[in-house]
């Protein structure tokens, strides 16, 4: 009974590469939402997704930053040009969006980049 | 105004004390209520999840939800060093996004 799977846990990249961090979400749920947490602040919401389908992007940075869910295989949020302002930890959460678990949210992780 | 607001803290108190934790929110539209538990560098952990108002009770926690006047609570009876953490109070409508407050952080103290 797998919870929610991120990795890579840690990654360090140079400014102008790309990061690429991947969700797996829970057995049995296919809503998957990307957060930001930087250091002593809150989690700000990223992307809502579903399978194939954006719903919510309304707090995605407008360059350099997407977000897809494919058919098959895990959520991937994409950073590319990546500068030292995107270090922060990025978590994944997933729930079921039926019945009456609607609203829980379970989190994984998160993957913690680092920018030099 | 943000719509959940949250007070920060640093909040610490001895061990075996209960715990009073808040928030209050602006949008009327929120139907669940959440609060989550974040050890440092690890994922947000749901502790407690409510639907509507009412209170709701689980071991040594409380969660209650007062609609009318926008503000939900956690209480933590007989805390333990292990409870120091953060907490981070969420709700939603629907299947939209869970808004946070910017979480407490709590000390218990032995």
């Amino acid at each position: 009974n797998a919870g929610v799977m991120q990795n890579p846990r840690h990654l360090v990249r140079r400014r102008g590469q790309e990061a690429r961090l991947r969700c797996s979400p829970m057995k049995g749920h296919s809503h998957v939402y990307w957060y930001r947490q930087l250091p002593e602040e809150g989690l700000k919401f990223m992307v809502y997704l579903q399978k194939e389908n954006i719903i919510d992007e309304s707090g995605m940075p407008k360059e350099r930053f997407s977000a897809e869910f494919p058919k098959e295989g895990p959520s991937i949020l994409r950073i590319q040009q990546v500068v030292r302002g995107d270090s922060a930890a990025y978590f994944c959460a997933s729930s079921s969006g039926a019945g009456s678990t609607t609203g829980e949210l379970f989190f994984g992780e998160g993957s913690r980049l680092t920018v030099l | 105004q943000k719509e959940v607001e949250q007070d920060p803290g640093p909040l610490s108190v001895p061990e075996g004390a209960i715990v009073s934790l808040n928030c209050t929110y602006s949008n009327s539209a929120f139907q669940y209520f959440m609060w989550y538990r974040q050890y440092s560098r690890k994922g947000p952990e749901l502790l407690m999840y409510t639907y509507s108002s009412g209170n709701k009770e689980d071991g040594r926690f409380t969660a209650q939800v007062d609609k009318s006047s926008k503000y939900i609570s956690l209480f933590i009876r007989d805390s333990q060093p292990s409870d120091s953490a953060t907490y981070l109070c969420a709700m939603r409508r629907g299947n939209e996004k869970l808004t946070f407050g910017t979480g407490t952080r709590l000390t218990i103290i032995p």
